[in-house]
């Protein structure tokens, strides 16, 4: 079962910040928090990941929760090409098999 | 560089025949991973490999099967067609098997069964 509770659908102004939520309650302290976004039938695509400091990238910021039960990826100007189904994805750092339990996701919807 | 490869992109076989879908992981990385697809929902895992050994199984039936090969590109084989296995498989790499970088997807093979 997937760790992670994610709102079913967003809608988003093109130019404004695009904030996902996503809800990690049982996650362990050595899990780290992974985001990935999938386009309409294309691979999923790696956006950001964090134990439980902030991080930013190019492409987004992720802010983890001081008691890391939740986080919220965070596109500082969506853009058209930004809908796209936002997976939010938590596995161990060490594990005998790497594997990422998907859930079913938020569907943001940028609206020009 | 090229990200990770998979081959056919689309792919249409009848109940009963037996399919094999390929992969070419990142340059440097040494694991790979397949995942199924079905419309509306999130991949599933199937398989992990990494230095050619099988690290990991989902819930799949003994149908699928795969392997690595030694330079690193990966081979799943589902038998038996269903008409159930329609769905988008998907073939992401790593560059090891514990650690904590992420897996990096390709654009998946498209298999209809019919």
């Amino acid at each position: 079962d997937a760790k992670t509770t994610q709102p079913p659908s967003m809608d988003c102004a093109e130019g404004r910040a695009a904030n996902l939520p996503c809800n990690h309650s049982t996650i362990s302290g050595n899990e780290y928090v992974y985001w990935y976004r999938q386009i309409h039938s294309q691979g999923p695509q790696y956006i950001i990941h964090g134990l439980k400091n902030n991080e930013t990238n190019e492409m987004a910021s992720l802010i983890i929760t001081e008691d890391r039960k939740s986080s919220t990826l965070i596109l500082p100007h969506a853009t058209l090409r930004d809908t796209a189904v936002y997976y939010c994805i938590v596995r161990p750092a060490t594990s005998g098999t790497y594997k990422y339990i998907f859930g079913t996701g938020t569907r943001l919807k940028v609206l020009a | 560089d090229a990200g990770v490869t998979q081959s056919p992109t689309h792919l249409i076989k009848t109940r009963g025949q037996h399919v094999t879908l390929r992969c070419s992981p990142i340059s440097g990385h040494k694991s790979v991973s397949w995942y199924q697809q079905v419309l509306g929902q999130g991949p599933q895992f199937i398989f992990q490999y990494y230095e050619k050994e099988e690290r990991g199984r989902g819930n799949f039936p003994d149908r699928f099967s795969a392997r690595q090969f030694p330079n690193y590109s990966s081979e799943l084989n589902v038998n038996a067609l269903l008409l159930g296995d329609s769905a988008l498989y998907l073939c992401a790499s790593s560059l090891g098997a514990g650690t904590n970088s992420p897996l990096h997807f390709g654009n998946g093979t498209r298999l209809t069964v019919t």
